[in-house]
C-alpha cells in the first residue's frame, strides 16, 4: 500500500519560478527520499533526509522534514525547463526493509 | 554510484506465454532486492522484497504463483510474469540494496502483452 501522500499531483510554473512539492506519510519512519523520474524512464535519485534531520540542501533542492507533521516538502529553486519531471517522495518505513513511494508531482516548467 | 542493470530493456509478447526480467547488481552485492510495477501516469507500487538465498516476500495483492521471484545470487534476481496478460503490461523496475543500505535502482523493463 502506498505510504506516501503528494501534493500537488501536477504543477505547472515558469521557467525561473520556485517549486515546492509536498509528501505526507502515515507511519515512523528511518529516512526520506525524493527521487525524479522522467517519462518512460527510470528513477533518478535526488536527495535523502534522515529522520533526526529537518532540513537538507543539494544544489538548487531544499528538502525539509517534520516527523511531528509526518510531512516533508521538497524546493526546486530557480526552476529551468530541464526540470520538467516527476517526482516522487519514497519513505524507508521504521523497522522495515522496504522504500515506499508516494503518488509523485508531475512538474511542468514552461519556458 | 553503484549501477543496477535490467534486461530486457524492451519487451512484447503474446498474451499467456511468460516473460522472464534479469536484474543485476554490476559493481556491488545485493543482499536485498525489490521489484516495483509502475503503470502510466502512477507510482511505483511495491511487489515483493527478496534476499538472496530465501523466498521472496510478496506484498499484499501480488500473486506469487504468477509473479515468480527468484534471488540466486547476491548480484541476480529474475522476475517470471507467467502466463501473461494485457493487464501485465507495465513497466517493472527492480532495485538493490547493499551493505550500507544504500538502495539504487535499475532502469526498467517495459512489458507490453498483445
Amino acid at each position: 500500500s502506498q505510504q506516501g501522500e503528494e501534493d500537488p499531483q501536477a504543477l505547472s510554473i515558469q521557467e525561473g519560478e520556485n517549486a515546492t512539492m509536498n509528501c505526507s506519510y502515515k507511519t515512523s519512519i528511518n529516512n526520506l527520499q525524493w527521487y525524479r523520474q522522467n517519462s518512460g524512464r527510470g528513477l533518478v535519485h535526488l536527495i535523502l533526509i534522515r529522520s533526526n534531520e529537518r532540513e537538507k540542501h543539494s544544489g538548487r533542492l531544499r528538502v525539509t522534514l517534520d516527523t511531528s507533521k509526518k510531512s516533508s516538502s521538497l524546493l526546486i529553486t530557480a526552476s529551468r525547463a530541464a526540470d520538467t519531471a516527476s517526482y516522487f517522495c519514497a519513505v524507508r518505513i521504521q523497522g522495515a526493509q522496504k522504500l515506499v513511494f508516494g503518488q509523485g508531482t508531475r512538474l511542468t516548467i514552461n519556458p | 554510484g553503484a549501477v543496477v542493470s535490467q534486461h530486457p530493456s524492451r519487451v512484447i509478447c503474446k498474451s499467456g506465454t511468460s516473460v522472464k526480467i534479469e536484474c543485476r547488481s554490476l559493481d556491488f552485492q545485493a543482499t536485498t532486492m525489490f521489484w516495483y510495477r509502475q503503470f502510466p501516469k502512477q507510482s511505483l507500487m511495491l511487489m515483493a522484497t527478496s534476499n538472496e538465498g530465501s523466498k521472496a516476500t510478496y506484498e499484499q495483492g501480488v500473486e506469487k504463483d504468477k509473479f515468480l521471484i527468484n534471488h540466486a545470487s547476491l548480484t541476480l534476481s529474475t522476475l517470471t510474469v507467467t502466463s501473461a496478460h494485457p493487464e501485465d503490461s507495465s513497466f517493472y523496475i527492480c532495485s538493490a540494496r547493499g551493505a550500507d543500505n544504500e538502495q539504487f535502482f535499475g532502469p526498467g523493463t517495459r512489458l507490453t502483452v498483445l
